[in-house]
């Protein structure tokens, strides 16, 4: 079974940078493509980007010039750093595998809520 | 980007009853390979969101038949029949035929 857990702060300061890591069970992340997506308070998601088997990544515009996407094949994990955050940062942020063939994202982590204050 | 514009916001159904769920993008969903990436989620409460249905009508897996997905280019629904408690939450469509990947704005189930 294909199973994703985020880990990482629950709060981080304005300017600050946020780290998270996805470590993966269950499947390979040498295949498929695995992403991350936001969640606001209130009903809002985002998506901010994914990297796929190959290890090249896409990135949401919106955010493009403060993200980085990475991941350590040896330790089947990804990992998101978003750059220089402020308050409107403050979400719920899961990983997720995306698939290309169905287009969706198929299987989530529990997610971890982020704080941005000081 | 795609919007994709939900409707209801919120919406309140019996056990038993039948909802439907609209959702719209500001762009044809049809890929160049002739795909609709159109797929839908729910969030129950304090869980993940959850994949539904992918590809505009294709069930995932253990996913129950009472759940219908159809529409074509830019207008799509989702039905849900017989509706139980369990299927409280907000639903989502979405969207993967063009990057950057999109969000409806979720629409609330509740339960009478």
């Amino acid at each position: 079974e294909v199973q994703l857990q985020e880990s990482g702060p629950g709060l981080v300061k304005p300017s600050q940078s946020l780290s998270l890591t996805c470590s993966v069970t269950g499947y390979s992340i040498t295949s498929n493509y695995w992403g991350w997506i936001r969640k606001f308070p209130g009903n809002k998601m985002e998506w901010i980007g994914h990297i796929s088997y190959s290890g090249s990544t896409s990135y949401n515009p919106s955010l493009k010039s403060r993200i980085s996407i990475t991941r350590d094949t040896s330790k089947n994990q990804f990992f998101l750093q978003l750059n220089s955050v402020t308050t409107e940062d403050t979400a719920t942020y899961y990983c997720a595998r995306y698939y290309g063939y169905t287009g969706g994202f198929d299987y989530w982590g529990q997610g971890v809520m982020v704080t941005v204050s000081s | 980007d795609v919007v994709m514009t939900q409707t209801p916001v919120s919406m309140s159904v019996s056990l038993g009853g039948q909802v439907s769920i609209s959702c719209r993008s500001s762009q044809s969903l049809v890929h160049n390979n002739g795909n609709t990436y159109l797929s839908w989620y729910i969030q129950k409460p304090s869980q993940s969101p959850q994949l539904l249905i992918y590809k505009v009508s294709n069930r995932f897996s253990g996913i129950s038949d009472r759940f219908s997905g159809s529409g074509s280019g830019t207008d799509f629904t989702l039905k849900i029949s017989r509706v139980e408690p369990d299927d409280l939450g907000v639903y989502y469509c979405g969207q993967g035929t063009q990057y950057p990947l999109t969000f409806g704005s979720g629409t609330k189930l509740e339960i009478k």
